[in-house]
């Protein structure tokens, strides 16, 4: 079970700008450790986004920006389009028995 | 080119063993954190297992005792030993590398394991 909570669906018209929460604890995102994100295109396997909390490997495009603050992160959309349309995830690092690396429940990104 | 291609998934019977494979291209396996994981189907992601460039390993609670991550250097390939299989672990098996920046940089396009009688 995951130990990073997203939420299920979030949608926006073209052009539009749109937000995916990731929301962990003190084990994970509030101990310190870097949060990640992933985009995963219907079919097919996921692709880092974002790494580093903010950082955009080469060929993201800059419409993808990521934040962390405290025990939760944030990626952001902006001029979203339609080749957007896609399930993200979040990724982080947790201390606790569980396990070590942890994923977000994922957000279905729907563009009206 | 930089690559992994997994390989050894299939329809099993609940308690049986499977062994999945993934052939890495274009760098080391062996310097790199090398993990599995796995999605079922129509879920979310979840990390399986980790192998670290020293040699440690790490396994998720829900394997642990089950699954065995191991590398071949020789064949520069990544394994998953994968015994006493449950319905539940039926998914895709992707492998991943761990990029030295973070996140994971590098995926396989994945292999289905069905547990199933």
């Amino acid at each position: 079970q995951s130990v990073l909570t997203q939420p299920p669906s979030v949608s926006g018209a073209p052009g539009q700008r749109v937000t995916i929460s990731c929301t962990g604890s003190s084990s994970n995102i509030g101990a310190g450790y870097d949060v990640h994100w992933y985009q995963q295109l219907p079919g097919t396997a996921p692709k880092l986004l974002i790494y580093g909390n903010s950082n955009r490997p080469s060929g993201v495009p800059d419409r993808f920006s990521g934040s962390k603050s405290g025990t939760s992160a944030s990626l952001a959309i902006t001029g979203l389009q339609a080749e957007d349309e896609a399930d993200y995830y979040c990724q982080s690092y947790d201390s606790s028995l569980s396990g070590l690396y942890v994923f977000g429940t994922g957000t279905k990104v729907t563009v009206l | 080119e930089v690559q992994l291609v997994e390989s050894g998934g299939g329809l099993i019977q609940p308690g049986g063993s499977l062994r999945l494979s993934c052939a890495a291209s274009g760098f080391t396996v062996s310097s790199n954190y090398m993990s599995w994981v796995r999605q079922a189907p129509g879920k979310g992601l979840e990390w399986v297992s980790v192998i670290y460039s020293g040699g440690s390993t790490y396994y998720a609670d829900s394997v642990k005792g089950r699954f065995t991550i191991s590398r071949d250097n020789s064949k520069n390939t990544l394994y998953l030993q994968m015994n006493s299989l449950r319905a539940e672990d039926t998914a895709v098996y992707y492998c991943a590398r761990a990029g030295s920046l973070g996140g994971f940089d590098l995926w396989g396009r994945g292999t289905l394991v069905t547990v199933s009688s």
